[in-house]
């Protein structure tokens, strides 16, 4: 079964501190993975998004990491600010080599509370 | 740019009243369009796709249908709401390719949807 694991669930941290939330797949076969943020009552927003070629990409201060063997990836926050406050969703998409609609699997979230 | 509407943004309604959410999206044509449901600490679930006008396919059978009158124009309906029908809706567009539905998806502000 496809499914997409996120940790942890919630995350407590102080204003310019550093912070890495974790994502676990098992969508098979893989064809990317994306990373939103969400805030609170609004849509989420496109971070990164990396194929199975890439191992790690970056967004100003958010670094996405993929390992596509262990089937995981790591989202990085560096100097942590208070607008980082937001929930974190990782995204994976599966392969379609027909080209048709195959639906994404969404992780539950982490939600990130940036403390002054 | 693109820019993505929906409306209202919060809505409280009774059981068994009728529901009807617009979404409409500028900037773009032939967009492949979305409707998604977010429960609290759960992962979006999509609810329905759509590739053009008048093509809807739906993913989850339930009492909510969606509708598409015009190419940018999305249209999520109930004909009597439950109360498990509350929560977070989304709507969602993505560049259409030849190569299927493998594009970022780019999410609307939501609608945030109470029946009591």
């Amino acid at each position: 079964k496809n499914q997409v694991e996120q940790s942890p669930q919630s995350l407590i941290i102080l204003e310019g501190k550093n912070c890495t939330l974790q994502c676990n797949y098992t969508v098979s076969p893989f064809s990317n993975l994306r990373w939103y943020k969400q805030d609170t009552g609004r849509g989420p927003v496109s971070l990164t998004i990396m194929t199975f070629s890439e191992n790690t990409k970056s967004n100003g201060r958010y670094t996405a990491t993929l390992d596509a063997d262990t089937k995981q990836s790591s989202l990085h926050i560096t100097a942590s600010q208070l607008s980082d406050s937001a929930s974190y969703i990782c995204v994976v998409s599966p392969s379609s080599f027909s080209g048709g609609y195959n639906k994404l699997i969404f992780g539950a979230g982490t939600r990130l509370a940036v403390h002054p | 740019s693109q820019t993505i509407h929906q409306w209202p943004a919060t809505l409280v309604q009774p059981v068994g009243s009728p529901l009807s959410l617009e979404c409409t999206v500028e900037g773009t044509s032939n967009p492949n369009l979305y409707w998604y449901r977010q429960a609290a600490g759960r992962g979006l679930q999509l609810l329905f796709y759509s590739v053009g006008i008048g093509q809807i396919s739906s993913e989850v059978p339930q009492n909510l249908s969606a509708s598409r009158p015009q190419d940018r124009q999305f249209i999520l309906s109930s004909k009597k709401l439950l109360l498990s029908d509350s929560g977070f809706y989304l709507c969602a567009w993505s560049v259409r390719t030849s190569g299927g539905f493998q594009e970022t998806q780019y999410f609307g502000p939501g609608t945030r949807l109470l029946v009591l």
